[in-house]
């Protein structure tokens, strides 16, 4: 079954610490992957995406991410975290079965706290 | 920018009424999304729609229905509505393509007494 796990349920760190919220993923042939933030009371927001190419992605805000292939993993990255990080992120990965659609898999989520 | 319109923020409806949720999108965007999300779940995805009066049923369409009349506008009906409906329900809409990412509205938390 295709499916995205998020195996933290809250990532702690320093402000000004590098932060890295992980992300594994399995899905039938190449996966079309994304990471989202939602802050309080908010709707998602897209960050950043992997379609293909290089594997380090660049996104909003200061985010990146990388994709590793033989571990299945997109981990979510930022060099010096802020306070104003502090949200939930999601990770989630196309569904390849949704024919030409961009139907999403989403895993569970991980809140992200960044302290001064 | 992307601008997803949840007619409602906060809504409170009593067990077995006709509950409609309301999403409107200005980007001309072909299609839209129903998720809801729960603590520990993430989003589960209810209904999608691909086009005008064209819709698919998503993980868990159970006590569910939507309608598409105009592009822009995506409607969720919750037919009889029960208390484990009580949830926070997200709107998206995308671009029509399987690279596209979705672009989403900021909920409607609903409860249901």
């Amino acid at each position: 079954a295709q499916s995205v796990a998020q195996p933290e349920d809250q990532v702690n760190v320093a402000e000004g610490n590098p932060l890295t919220v992980k992300c594994t993923y399995s899905v039938s042939g190449n996966p079309y992957l994304f990471w989202y933030v939602q802050y309080p009371n908010r709707g998602l927001q897209f960050l950043l995406k992997y379609i293909t190419g290089d594997n380090l992605v660049k996104g909003s805000y200061g985010f990146e991410a990388e994709f590793n292939k033989s571990q299945t993993s997109f981990h979510l990255k930022k060099p010096s975290a802020l306070v104003s990080d502090s949200a939930l992120y999601f990770c989630a990965v196309r569904d390849s079965f949704s024919g030409g659609y961009n139907k999403l898999i989403f895993g569970a989520g991980t809140r992200l706290a960044v302290h001064p | 920018d992307v601008k997803v319109t949840q007619s409602s923020r906060y809504l409170v409806k009593r067990t077995g009424e006709k509950v409609f949720l309301e999403c409107v999108q200005d980007m001309d965007h072909e299609n839209m999304f129903w998720y809801r999300q729960d603590p520990g779940l993430g989003l589960r995805l209810i209904y999608f729609s691909y086009d005008v009066k064209m819709k698919e049923k998503g993980d868990i369409p159970e006590g569910y229905s939507v309608s598409r009349e105009k592009k822009e506008r995506f409607s969720l009906i919750l037919e009889s509505a029960s208390t484990n409906q009580t949830s926070m329900y997200l709107c998206a809409s995308s671009r029509q393509g399987e690279r596209q990412p979705q672009h989403f509205g900021d909920g409607t938390r609903l409860s249901i007494l």
